[in-house]
C-alpha cells in the first residue's frame, strides 16, 4: 500500500532553515509528481509546491518562491522541501501527497505531516 | 490571484444530503477536486475531476460542475462525515500552473 512519511520537522528562529524529507513507499515513486501542502494551526489547506516524476519542472506558490526549493532523489525515493528566510506565517503541518497522474493534478495519497514551527 | 469560494459551514441531520458548493471563475475550464478532512487526520481524496470516486470512497459521495461552480453532495449523511471539505483546483493563467485551494467548509451532523 501506498506510504508517504515525513521528517524534519522542528522549531527553528525567524530567518532560520529547515529541510523537510518525505519517504514514500508501495508505488513506483518516480513515476508521479509529488506535492508539499501546508496547513497552519486552525486554518484551511495552502499549496506550497510540486515537482514533476523526473524533476524536469518545479512550480511554487507565490508566498514561498525564492525561499523554498522543492526536490526529489528517485534513487532513494524521497521528496524534500528545503526551506530558507522563514517566517512566523511559514508555521504549519506540513504534508506531501502523491499526485494522481493521468491529466489529474491533485493529491491521491498524503503523509501524516511534520510541524514546523518559526518561533523566537 | 485566482481563488475558490466555499460556504464556511454547512449543516445537516442524518440520512440528509449535504450539498457543499465551490465557485470559481476557471473552474468551467479547469477539473475540481474535494478533500476530505477530519480533525487531526491528513485530507483524503472523496472526488477527483470535477465528479470521479476513487476507489474506497462510499457511492454516497458524488460530484457535479455547473458553470463556474462545483457541487459535492453527500447522500443520506452519515455521523461519521463530519469533517471539514475542502475543493482544489488549478490556476494555469499565470507563467506556470499553480494548485488552489478553497477555504474548506465544516459539514456538522446534527
Amino acid at each position: 500500500q501506498v506510504q508517504l512519511v515525513e521528517s524534519g520537522g522542528g522549531v527553528v528562529q525567524p530567518g532560520g532553515s529547515l529541510r523537510l524529507s518525505c519517504a514514500a513507499s508501495g508505488f513506483t515513486f518516480s513515476s508521479y509528481g509529488m506535492h508539499w501542502v501546508r496547513q497552519a494551526p486552525g486554518k484551511g489547506l495552502e499549496w506550497v509546491a510540486f515537482i514533476r516524476y523526473d524533476g524536469s519542472n518545479k512550480y511554487y506558490a507565490d508566498s514561498v518562491k525564492g525561499r523554498f526549493t522543492i526536490s526529489r532523489d528517485n534513487s532513494k525515493n524521497t521528496l524534500y522541501l528545503q526551506m530558507n528566510s522563514l517566517r512566523a506565517e511559514d508555521t504549519a503541518v506540513y504534508y506531501c501527497a502523491k499526485n494522481k497522474g493521468g491529466n489529474s493534478f491533485c493529491g491521491d495519497y498524503w503523509g501524516q505531516g511534520t510541524l514546523v514551527t518559526v518561533s523566537s | 490571484s485566482y481563488e475558490l469560494t466555499q460556504p464556511p459551514s454547512v449543516s445537516v441531520s442524518p440520512g440528509q444530503t449535504a450539498r457543499i458548493t465551490c465557485s470559481g471563475d476557471a473552474l468551467p475550464k479547469q477539473y475540481a477536486y474535494w478533500y476530505q478532512q477530519k480533525p487531526g487526520q491528513a485530507p483524503v481524496l472523496v472526488i477527483y475531476k470535477d465528479s470521479e470516486r476513487p476507489s474506497g470512497i462510499p457511492e454516497r459521495f458524488s460530484g457535479s460542475s455547473s458553470g463556474t461552480t462545483v457541487t459535492l453532495t453527500i447522500s443520506g449523511v452519515q455521523a461519521e462525515d463530519e469533517a471539514d471539505y475542502y475543493c482544489q483546483s488549478a490556476d494555469s493563467s499565470g507563467t506556470y500552473p499553480h494548485v488552489v485551494f478553497g477555504g474548506g467548509t465544516k459539514l456538522t451532523v446534527l
